[in-house]
Formats: structure tokens, C-alpha cells, sequence
């Protein structure tokens, strides 16, 4: 069984320039989350969907972060304009549900370098 | 969120066992504790949960005390690929945030040979 894709791996992007990443989850996961992590730090929540609903984004910066999962399955993280302060690994994961005792998988994650 | 306090590093020898610990006296009745570690360049590695008694897979074991205050995760036989970051986290279990994962800074462990 596939586990969570994302791509691309690895993104160099210039600054005020906008970036995209795609996640696929598990299939069948209906639970889909999107992670910030800076080096040296652990992942930190961006946004988690239930099927195509964000039921917490609270942590997303809405000014220039946007998230999308149209149809409950894959989605995408963009940035636009990406500042230098947003390199950093960009991790997707996906759980069967969002209830504490359900395990959530993560992918390997995108690295964006802005310069 | 409940917090977790984990030693930031630890050494371990190759085949013993490395145990891991982990307080989080801020603890609710219904959050679970669960153990992720993360290998350098990649996402993080599910490993177990539990929310009162001792759980064990093929991986490692989670011991979590009486009071729920604090746990450890055991794993029997180190070897060098399990050197890695090792995140205890507790699972939210209400409000808007339920079901989020809040990582702290974790352990490095090293499995020296």
C-alpha cells in the first residue's frame, strides 16, 4: 500500500514568487493535515481537512497561505508571494478519521528554499 | 494542548535497549500519548500510542505510569538506523483542535556501535 505522496521534494523557488505543493493521502484516509517544519524544530500544524472541509486553520497565514482540497482526496498547499522567512519542510499527513486513537502517516515532505 | 518535557539527547549502545522518557503531568483523562520519531531528511515515523495501559508492536513499547503523568518508550534492541529524532507528543482530544498533533523539540537519540 502506497503511503502518503507528496511532491515536489524539493523546490527552489525566488522570493515574491508563488510555489505550490500536492499531497495524496492514504487511500481511503478521509483526515488530511498540512505541517510547517522549520530546522531544527518539530513539524508545526498548518491546516487539517475532514474530507474537502478545513476544520482547523487557525494556525494558516491566511495573508499569503491558501489550501484547497476540492474533492476530499489530494490537495494543495500554495504560497503566494513566498517571503525568505518560508524555506522550510513542508510536510503532508493523513489519518482514517481525526480522533485521538487513529494514527496519523506522514509523507517525506517538501523542501522550499526561497533566495 | 498538554506539554511534554523530553530530555533533548540521549546515547545508546547497539543492541541494548534505549529507553525514552517523557512527562506530560497536564495530561487529560481522554488525550493519548503517541510516539513518532523523524530520520534526518524524512517526514515522521509513526511508532505507537496508548492512553492508559502498556502497549507493545513490533517496533517498541510503550510504558505510560499509573497516574498517566509521564511514559516511556522502549526500544528492545537498538540498532544504528534507529538514531533519530524521537517526538512525544499527547493527542487533543477536544474543542476545535481535537485530534491535533503538537510536537515539541524531542529526543535525538544515538545509537553508537
Amino acid at each position: 500500500e502506497a503511503g502518503v505522496v507528496q511532491s515536489p521534494r524539493y523546490k527552489i523557488i525566488e522570493k515574491k514568487q508563488p510555489v505550490a505543493f500536492w499531497c495524496n493521502p492514504i487511500s481511503g484516509h478521509n483526515t488530511l493535515y498540512w505541517y510547517l517544519q522549520n530546522l531544527g524544530q518539530g513539524p508545526e500544524l498548518l491546516i487539517r481537512y475532514e474530507n474537502e472541509e478545513a476544520v482547523d486553520d487557525s494556525q494558516l497565514p491566511k495573508d499569503r497561505f491558501s489550501a484547497e482540497r476540492l474533492k476530499g482526496v489530494d490537495s494543495t498547499l500554495k504560497i503566494q508571494p513566498a517571503e525568505l522567512g518560508d524555506s522550510a519542510v513542508y510536510l503532508c499527513a493523513s489519518s482514517l478519521g481525526g480522533q485521538p486513537n487513529t494514527e496519523a502517516f506522514f509523507g517525506q515532505g517538501t523542501r522550499l528554499t526561497v533566495v | 494542548d498538554a506539554k511534554t518535557t523530553q530530555p533533548p539527547s540521549m546515547d545508546c549502545a547497539e543492541g541494548r535497549a534505549a529507553n525514552l522518557p517523557c512527562n506530560h503531568s497536564t495530561i487529560s483523562g481522554n488525550e493519548y500519548v503517541y510516539w513518532y520519531r523523524q530520520i534526518h531528511s524524512q517526514g515522521p515515523q509513526y511508532i505507537i500510542h496508548g492512553l492508559k495501559n502498556n502497549e507493545t508492536n513490533e517496533m517498541a513499547s510503550l510504558i505510560i505510569t499509573e497516574d498517566r503523568k509521564s511514559s516511556t518508550l522502549i526500544l528492545p534492541h537498538a540498532t544504528l538506523r534507529d538514531t533519530a529524532v524521537y517526538y512525544c507528543i499527547v493527542r487533543n482530544a477536544g474543542g476545535t483542535s481535537y485530534g491535533k498533533l503538537t510536537f515539541g523539540q524531542g529526543t535525538i537519540l544515538t545509537v553508537h556501535p
